[in-house]
């Protein structure tokens, strides 16, 4: 069964420190692998994804994660955070293999809080 | 939220109603969804349609209907069946239904129970 897990429901940084958020994922075949944040009350955006090549993939607004298929994790991380970055962010794969159509799945989101 | 477009942003229902949210979206995207979010459960998939005039269940499909008839459209009701409505529903789209393409999402609606 395809899964995601991001094992922390709340993460709380201060502002200028790195943060990371966690992923990891079961799929059948090839991961594909994404992060997206939502702020309150709106939809969710897309920051970056993994499809192969280089396991560190940079994004959106500083973000980058990186591809580690022998722990199969899909680490968000930054290196200095900030007030604005406070979100949910979830983390979603989708595989390649049987029964795969449409299927995008969701963790359950990880709150990111950056203090002053 | 880029070119796709939900409307209404709130929605309420009443007990026995029938009611249907609205997805367009303007960037030629052959594939789009419907997805459900509660509190603390992240994403769950309703319906999909790969492409006009064809749709496949979702994971949560049971109480929902869709309509796939032009191709910028993908409408959702939520039918009396559905006896747990209340939550935040998302419509997304990508290029075509596979597995490499990122799907974006629009602003979303949110369904109340009166």
């Amino acid at each position: 069964a395809q899964s995601v897990a991001q094992p922390e429901d709340q993460v709380n940084v201060a502002e200028g420190n790195p943060l990371t958020v966690k992923c990891t994922y079961s799929v059948s075949g090839n991961p594909y692998l994404f992060w997206y944040v939502q702020y309150p009350n709106r939809g969710l955006q897309f920051l970056l994804k993994y499809i192969t090549g280089d396991n560190l993939v940079k994004g959106s607004y500083g973000f980058e994660a990186e591809f580690n298929k022998s722990q199969t994790s899909f680490h968000l991380k930054k290196p200095s955070a900030l007030v604005s970055d406070s979100a949910l962010y979830f983390c979603a794969v989708r595989g390649n293999g049987p029964g795969s159509q449409g299927n995008l799945i969701f963790g359950k989101g990880t709150k990111l809080s950056v203090k002053p | 939220d880029g070119g796709i477009t939900q409307s209404p942003k709130y929605l309420f229902r009443k007990e026995g109603q029938n009611v249907t949210l609205s997805c367009e979206q303007n960037l030629n995207h052959d594939a789009m969804y419907w997805y459900r979010q509660d509190p603390g459960q992240g994403l769950r998939l309703i319906y999909y349609s790969q492409i006009v005039n064809d749709f496949q269940k979702g994971d949560i499909a049971e109480g929902y209907s869709v309509s796939r008839e032009k191709k910028e459209s993908f409408p959702l009701t939520v039918t009396s069946a559905q006896k747990n409505p209340t939550a935040f529903y998302l419509c997304a789209s990508s290029p075509i239904d596979r597995a490499e393409e990122t799907q974006y999402f629009g602003p979303g609606t949110r369904l109340l129970v009166l």
